[in-house]
């Protein structure tokens, strides 16, 4: 299997709920990205990893806990989310922090919905 | 100010118009200028890539970069129902910083 892949694709969780998503790159990427999409926004940058080390963290709630265990691997653990945390969380990969001209390479999402 | 602005739309067009997608942006440090595709229940895509200011065409598509007037275009020509996405705009400072600043993008649909 080759790219970006995110799992669950869909999660419905209630407020009290703890949950994770995963994301898995086969790429060789040194870097791994979360962000938030919400209709009509632009993309939020949550988390930067650059070589499994966390080098931003952009103000997300702490109910919001990324874990890298290797440069292969990226989660995120959910726990008392609010009903506007509900979005697309997409992951997303590149050969080096930053990006530059090279760009990411993204999952397709996990739509989470918080009831 | 946003950092990077670019009309939701929708926008909807007949099969076989050209389409043209803009953003405006207000740093001048920004010198990486992408176009992502993003279709229905996918993640974006990188479809093009310019440095600095000046054209550059892939098929059907082509990206125009005016850093003087901080305004960024993408052009489809002969624009097909597979077109039909939501595009982003993106930019970036370049080297190791996490500078990349995204559109809200652009969702357009093409009419057979």
């Amino acid at each position: 299997e080759t790219g970006v892949t995110q799992t669950p694709r869909h999660l419905v969780m209630g407020m009290t709920n703890k949950k994770s998503l995963k994301c898995e790159q086969h790429l060789g990427h040194n870097a791994m990205y979360w962000y938030k999409q919400s209709a009509k926004k632009p993309l939020e940058l949550m988390f930067v990893y650059s070589l499994e080390e966390r080098v931003e963290n952009n103000s997300v709630p702490s109910r919001f806990s990324p874990e890298c265990p290797n440069s292969s691997h990226l989660f995120l653990h959910l726990h008392t989310l609010q009903p506007e945390d509900s979005a697309l969380y997409l992951c997303a990969s590149s050969q080096s922090q930053g990006a530059g001209i090279h760009g990411y390479t993204f999952g397709s999402g996990t739509r989470l919905t918080v009831v | 100010q946003k950092e990077v602005e670019q009309d939701p739309g929708p926008l909807s067009v007949p099969e076989g118009a050209i389409v043209s997608l803009n953003c405006t942006y207000s740093n001048s440090a920004f010198q990486y200028f992408m176009w992502y595709r993003q279709y229905s229940r996918k993640g974006p895509e990188l479809l093009m890539y310019t440095y600095s200011s000046g054209n550059k065409e892939d098929g059907r598509f082509t990206a125009q970069v005016d850093k003087s007037s901080k305004y960024i275009s993408l052009f489809i020509r002969d624009s097909q129902p597979s077109d039909s996405a939501t595009y982003l705009c993106a930019m970036s400072g370049g080297g190791n910083n996490n500078d990349m600043r995204f559109g809200a993008g652009t969702r357009l649909t093409v009419k057979p």
